[in-house]
């Protein structure tokens, strides 16, 4: 069984904090990364993808990879209210098409003014 | 950018009944169409790969004969609960990989949410 792990939270930080959000995976073959958004009763909405270690920047948004440690992660600066939701991460073990993501099971965040 | 329509977006039936779920892929190509089913407070879990033309392939302990998938076009799955019973409640969201693109290119329906009464 390939697992995606995730700390299910909730991760409360104050308005314009730092949210770090983390995953690990277990499949070593695993090549893409995903982290999505989920609202309440929503369907996920992408924020960012990345396949090679290191960082990858996005606005407020800053996904890190680390494939040696099977660890992906999500920073979100200046954090706002309407970033409270469910953060999803997501692996795909594959780059070609055809590949189904792997969800882990979310990380609530609530984000308090 | 790609859009992917899903319908309904909620539905109520007697147990028994069976409901159909469509999803449409609005300015791509979807070759490959995922299914997922969602309970409360857990991750999105793939229930059958759909593939344009093809028959779909099942994830384990999802029964084939009671979730119909039928992709006839590239640009339409739908999945159809035969059946159902209240333990089928859930939410089911459909995901399209558009044709061509690298694996970033998946794009999620709305979401249904069914409810079996």
């Amino acid at each position: 069984q390939k697992e995606v792990e995730q700390n299910s939270g909730p991760l409360s930080v104050p308005e314009g904090a730092i949210a770090s959000l983390n995953c690990t995976y277990s499949d070593r073959g695993s090549q893409s990364f995903f982290w999505y958004r989920q609202y309440s009763g929503k369907s996920p909405e992408l924020i960012m993808f990345i396949y090679s270690n290191g960082d990858k920047e996005d606005g407020r948004f800053t996904a890190q990879l680390n494939k040696a440690s099977q660890y992906v992660s999500l920073l979100i600066r200046d954090s706002q209210p309407s970033d409270s939701a469910t953060y999803l991460c997501a692996v795909n073990i594959g780059v070609n098409s055809g590949y189904a993501l792997n969800f882990g099971k979310g990380t609530s965040l609530l984000v308090t003014p | 950018g790609a859009v992917v329509s899903q319908h309904p977006s909620w539905v109520i039936c007697k147990s028994g009944t069976s409901v159909k779920i469509e999803c449409r892929s609005l300015d791509f190509q979807a070759t490959t169409m995922f299914w997922y089913r969602q309970f409360p407070k857990q991750s999105l879990m793939l229930m059958a790969t759909s593939n344009e033309g093809s028959k779909a392939t099942y994830e384990q302990g999802v029964e084939k004969d009671k979730f119909l998938i039928n992709h006839a076009s590239l640009t339409l799955s739908t999945l159809t609960v035969t059946s159902a019973h209240p333990e089928d409640s859930s939410f089911y969201i459909c995901s399209a990989e558009r044709t061509g693109s690298p694996n970033y290119g998946y794009t999620f329906g709305s979401g249904t949410r069914l409810t079996v009464v």
